[in-house]
């Protein structure tokens, strides 16, 4: 049973432009969500991440938006840089002592 | 500032031969530490949490133990590997719910 899900495999998006990322969970009990970015060969890198008590949260050029009646939350990237060309992966939590549900990930590709 | 190291980066072994990979966190006390495997295509699924020394909870059933023999210091562990073992083991670290995890750069392991 997959609780996080990330139905987008890959996103190519243009320098300059926004990229949004998109996240779908089905357990109504998570309350943290997190953002990780991923380069080959390398471990997750934290981005940014949102609590359930929350429906936005800022960073620089990161934004995480929650839905929490849809179950759905998003990262949009603006202005998105070729730098920001990985693997995004969404994660949530609800259970001690922290435990990370990850989505599949969604592979982006901004190009000049 | 803490620091996680994971070792060996990559590893190639046979059918049937043991394994131990390690992960050491420095510069914090009383970690929850964590092991994930990336398998190919796929999310990150936890494998084994642990919250303090000689502490360990398993996730899944499989053919994998881990332990915790020191404080900032989880060991994930093999008596004979399968074909299926083969995949990318990350470690993490985190302090309590609600905060971030932060990754190891992983260990790729083969299994031939």
């Amino acid at each position: 049973d997959q609780q996080v899900k990330q139905n987008s495999p890959s996103l190519s998006v243009q320098e300059g432009r926004i990229s949004i990322l998109n996240c779908d969970y089905t357990n109504s009990m998570f309350d943290y969500f997190l953002w990780y970015k991923k380069y080959p060969a390398e471990g997750p890198t934290f981005l940014i991440s949102i609590s359930s008590i929350k429906d936005k949260n800022e960073d620089g050029r990161f934004t995480v938006f929650l839905n929490k009646s849809a179950k759905h939350l998003s990262l949009h990237i603006v202005p998105s840089q070729p730098g920001d060309s990985a693997v995004y992966f969404c994660a949530a939590s609800a259970i001690l002592p922290g435990k990370l549900i990850f989505g599949t990930g969604t592979r982006l590709q901004v190009f000049p | 500032s803490q620091t996680i190291h994971q070792w060996p980066a990559t590893l190639v072994q046979p059918v049937g031969s043991p394994l131990s990979l390690e992960c050491t966190v420095e510069g914090t006390s009383n970690p929850n530490l964590y092991w994930y495997r990336q398998a190919a295509g796929r999310g990150l699924q936890l494998l084994f949490y642990s919250v303090g020394i000689g502490q360990i909870s398993s996730e899944v059933p499989q053919n994998l133990s881990a332990s915790r023999p020191q404080d900032r210091q989880f060991i994930l562990s093999s008596k004979k590997l399968l074909l299926s073992d083969s995949g990318f083991y990350l470690c993490a670290w985190g302090r309590q719910n609600n905060q971030p995890q932060h990754f190891g750069d992983g260990t790729r392991l083969s299994i031939l």
